[in-house]
């Protein structure tokens, strides 16, 4: 599996942007960058997804680089809710390879 | 809500005896994953099962961890003579395939 490689731990203050980094130096053509991020006490929720271009929800953005060999999730405006790990995986496209690793993630605290 | 369902929640054994954790995964959604995360620690994949065949059991830790998954739906993961190391909180999530996972909340096993 393609390994993506993030920090082990980030601050930030509230109402503040936040970009976290993802490393992933061994991306193959057909691999997906997907964000998860993990709450207290809860299991792991979507975030957002992209393969080439910047993409853009409700929740945040990912700039992925023009190499694709690292990207960056944006949380334009950091709450309190938003204190998390977060996780960036990479998901191949073809069927039959449909193991997803999660690594060890970014713990994101959101001073107030 | 129609969401990933997770039972039992919270379970106590003591060492020796045998668990079964089960999990209603949304309708329709085709795929199906088990994680379990040991305390302060990332996603470790268990299995993954497409229908009601597995294409990848590369996570279970040993010949005492198997899975099953009928009609397309229900799952149960069965650890046969729990271990203290089995101590962890066992995570299940179901995708539409191609689609973002979406996680339970998780059951989480204590073994005395």
């Amino acid at each position: 599996d393609a390994k993506t490689t993030q920090p082990n731990s980030m601050e930030s203050n509230e109402e503040e942007p936040v970009h976290l980094p993802c490393n992933h130096s061994t991306i193959s053509g057909t691999d997906y960058i997907h964000w998860y991020r993990q709450l207290p006490s809860q299991g792991p929720e979507y975030v957002i997804h992209g393969l080439t271009s910047n993409v853009n929800n409700r929740m945040a953005s990912l700039a992925i680089a023009e190499d694709r060999k690292s990207s960056t999730l944006i949380l334009h405006r950091a709450t309190l809710r938003d204190a998390a790990v977060y996780y960036c995986i990479l998901r191949d496209t073809y069927f039959g390879n449909e193991k997803l690793t999660f690594g060890t993630g970014t713990r994101l605290t959101i001073i107030p | 809500g129609a969401g990933v369902s997770q039972s039992p929640s919270n379970k106590v054994t003591e060492k020796g005896k045998d668990v079964e954790l089960r999990c209603d995964p949304i309708s329709g959604h085709t795929a199906l994953y088990w994680y379990r995360q040991s305390l302060g620690q990332g996603l470790e994949f268990l299995i993954y099962f497409q229908g009601n065949s597995a294409p990848d059991k590369s996570g279970l830790p040993s010949d005492r961890f198997s899975a099953e998954r009928t009609g397309g739906s229900v799952s149960t993961l069965t650890i046969q003579r729990t271990q203290q190391e089995d101590s962890a909180v066992y995570l299940c999530a179901s995708t539409p395939y191609t689609g973002e996972l979406f996680f339970g909340e998780g059951s989480r096993l204590t073994v005395l």
